[in-house]
């Protein structure tokens, strides 16, 4: 059983460009939230989803967006790059009520 | 405004003897506790909880501790061994639907 996957593995993109991040939930699961891990400190919420829907959103401004699709991936968009972007970022992927799981990460460079 | 405090950012125990790791919070808000490990290159991976209703909970080697009143966990590991060497990170939420607040994270070094 695969567990939660995220693509890509790193990126490297420069000041205002924007990114996209895929994560495909663990099997069975039907939530999907996003943290985002700066160097040298625990991960931070940016937001949640579930039935397709944002249910919860951390204090990130409106460049993070993101979707979840029918399937229950979902991607994370981050447009006009800032250099403070650079961080690992995190797919949790849960049942409604249960544990989250998290996946390897994506590492993003912006430079 | 840090919600969940770990002091210690390492810690390192001799193989075999009791690992502790403190965990402290400041919102009374919170309802549940975790404890996540993290190895590098790789994600989190959930270890142990606990509900604020309880003040125990043991699965085989690992078990946590919460005293509501200090606001306060620990997490413990007896006994520790080569492959607990990571990064724990204490973690906490409004229940188990909710976001999850971290911590900065303890890096522990079990010693041979």
């Amino acid at each position: 059983d695969a567990g939660v996957t995220q693509s890509p593995t790193h990126l490297i993109k420069t000041r205002g460009q924007q990114v996209t991040l895929r994560c495909s939930p663990k099997s069975g699961h039907d939530t999907v939230s996003w943290y985002q891990q700066a160097l040298g400190q625990g991960p931070q919420f940016i937001f949640q989803y579930y039935e397709e829907e944002e249910r919860q959103r951390g204090n990130f401004p409106d460049r993070f967006s993101g979707h979840q699709f029918p399937n229950y991936s979902s991607e994370l968009n981050v447009n006009a790059l800032l250099l403070g972007d650079s961080a690992l970022y995190l797919c949790a992927s849960s049942l409604w009520g249960y544990e989250q799981y998290f996946g390897p990460g994506t590492r993003l460079t912006v430079t | 405004d840090q919600q969940v405090k770990q002091n210690s950012p390492s810690l390192s125990v001799q193989e075999g003897r009791i690992s502790i790791l403190n965990c402290d919070y400041t919102n009374s808000m919170f309802d549940y506790f975790l404890w996540y490990k993290k190895y590098p290159a790789e994600g989190p991976t959930f270890l142990i909880s606990i509900s604020s209703i309880k003040d125990k909970n043991e699965d085989g080697r690992f078990t946590v501790f919460l005293n509501k009143s200090a606001k306060h966990l620990s997490l413990h590991i007896v006994p520790s061994q080569p492959g607990d060497s990571a990064v724990y990170f204490c973690a906490a939420s409004g229940g188990r639907d909710d976001k999850i607040i971290f911590g900065k994270g303890t890096r522990l070094h079990i010693l041979p």
